[in-house]
């Protein structure tokens, strides 16, 4: 089977810069994806790793690591819209399975 | 650009009622799906159709049926419906079901009582 991990709680201040970890257990694994989603409203595709290393998408980069069955997603510059639920997801030639979800709180 | 479209947004139901939740999407994309959405517990598969005449059991398809109507529909049935089957329904779609980005329906809300 599949399984991921991810943590259920994260608070960081406005401004700061905050990890989410995500680990996994699969087979037939393509890539790890990064979603998205606003209280009430729907997942949206933040970012995807197929190779090893750190994507940056503007404030947003994430980072895999093959090896170790571990990425990350790193949210710098952290503004209070950064709040929202974030799913990593497990690409492989079947349908996405995502991670149970980290929710983001941001403080001022 | 209405990409994938579900309806309806919200429903209730009672215990033994059956419906149907449409989805469309107006991509040209292969491969839907059907998650559920439960408070801490992630999105979860319940069917996936990879392509146009295939349907595929998910993680959690006890007390659904699905159908996929042509290349944009992708349609979810819940014959006699259950108060475990209360839940934040999403529909999704892809090129293919390798791909790297899965594009989400606003939702339906449903409650059975």
């Amino acid at each position: 089977g599949q399984s991921l991990e991810q943590p259920s709680e994260v608070t960081a201040v406005e401004g700061a810069i905050v990890q989410i970890n995500c680990t996994y257990q699969t087979s037939g694994f393509y890539g790890l994806s990064w979603y998205q989603q606003h209280d009430g409203g729907a997942p949206t595709f933040l970012s995807y790793n197929g190779l090893d290393g750190l994507e940056e998408t503007g404030r947003f980069s994430s980072f895999l690591s093959r090896s170790d069955s571990y990425g990350y997603l790193l949210l710098q510059e952290l503004q209070m819209k950064d709040s929202a639920s974030y799913f990593c997801a497990v690409n492989r030639n079947t349908p996405l399975v995502f991670g149970k979800g980290t929710r983001l709180s941001v403080i001022a | 650009n209405a990409g994938v479209t579900q309806t309806p947004k919200f429903q209730v139901l009672k215990t033994g009622q059956s419906m149907t939740l449409q989805c469309a999407q107006d991509m040209n994309h292969n491969s839907m799906y059907w998650y559920r959405q439960d408070p801490g517990m992630g999105l979860r598969l319940i069917y996936y159709s990879a392509s146009e005449g295939t349907t595929d059991k998910g993680e959690v398809p006890n007390g659904y049926n699905v159908s996929r109507l042509n290349k944009r529909e992708f349609s979810l049935r819940l014959e006699s419906a259950a108060p475990s089957q209360t839940s934040v329904y999403f529909c999704a779609s892809s090129p293919t079901g390798g791909d790297t980005e899965a594009f989400f329906g606003q939702g339906t809300r449903l409650t059975v009582v």
